[in-house]
């Protein structure tokens, strides 16, 4: 049971480029979360998935889409890659209402130069 | 405007002694608050949380207090040990529960 992954664990952009970060959950979760940690901001949530087949932005959707590609799978995008949009990356899930925690992966050190 | 506010970016504490790490909130709809532990280079992983029906919710060394009326919660570790040495973050829910709302973080530094 590998809980929450998260690939890759670095990546470093140059201004413009796209990428992709994925995140996989093995628990069976309904909800999945990306989020972002700036120093002293804590996690800033960015887009979630309630479900399977639903997205919705968050606090800082802005730069970034979103893909629940199964009920296993949530990755996040970014299409045009800015120097503001460096920082670290979490995929986070949840089992569903009757739980308000939310379980975390390890995280994607993104820089963009 | 944060809603959730972590107003010490640090504490160093002594092994053995009591670590209180604070946390206050504007969003009077928030019901349900939880604290993360995180370590450098991993995610953070859940260590308690309290619901707003209660004041009070223990878990071994870790103990959540809630005062509603001030919109604040602390957790308090007792003893505290060298592991416990990570930053903590304090998140806050609605009932709805789909989104947490995180604090700054606390960085705890317990001392041998």
């Amino acid at each position: 049971n590998a809980g929450v992954t998260q690939t890759p664990k670095f990546q470093v952009l140059k201004t413009g480029q796209s990428m992709t970060l994925q995140c996989a959950q093995d628990m069976n979760h309904n909800s999945m979360y990306w989020y972002r940690q700036d120093p002293g901001m804590g996690l800033r949530l960015i887009y979630y998935s309630a479900s399977e087949g639903t997205t919705d932005k968050g606090e800082v959707p802005n730069g970034y889409n979103v893909s629940r590609l199964n009920k296993r799978e949530f990755s996040l995008r970014l299409e045009s890659a800015a120097p503001s949009q460096t920082s670290v990356y979490f995929c986070a899930s949840r089992p569903g209402l009757a739980s308000n925690e939310q379980f975390f992966g390890p995280g994607t050190r993104l820089t963009v130069l | 405007d944060q809603q959730v506010k972590q107003n010490s970016p640090s504490l160093s504490v002594q092994e053995g002694r009591i670590s209180i790490l604070n946390c206050d909130y504007t969003n009077s709809m928030f019901d349900y608050f939880l604290w993360y532990k995180k370590y450098p280079a991993e995610g953070p992983t859940f260590l308690i949380s309290i619901s707003s029906i209660k004041d009070k919710n223990e878990d071994g060394r870790f103990t959540v207090f809630l005062n509603k009326s001030a919109k604040h919660l602390s957790l308090h570790i007792v003893p505290s040990q060298p592991g416990d040495s990570a930053v903590y973050f304090c998140a806050a829910s609605n009932n709805a529960g789909n989104m947490l709302t995180f604090g700054g973080g606390t960085r705890l530094m317990v001392k041998p």
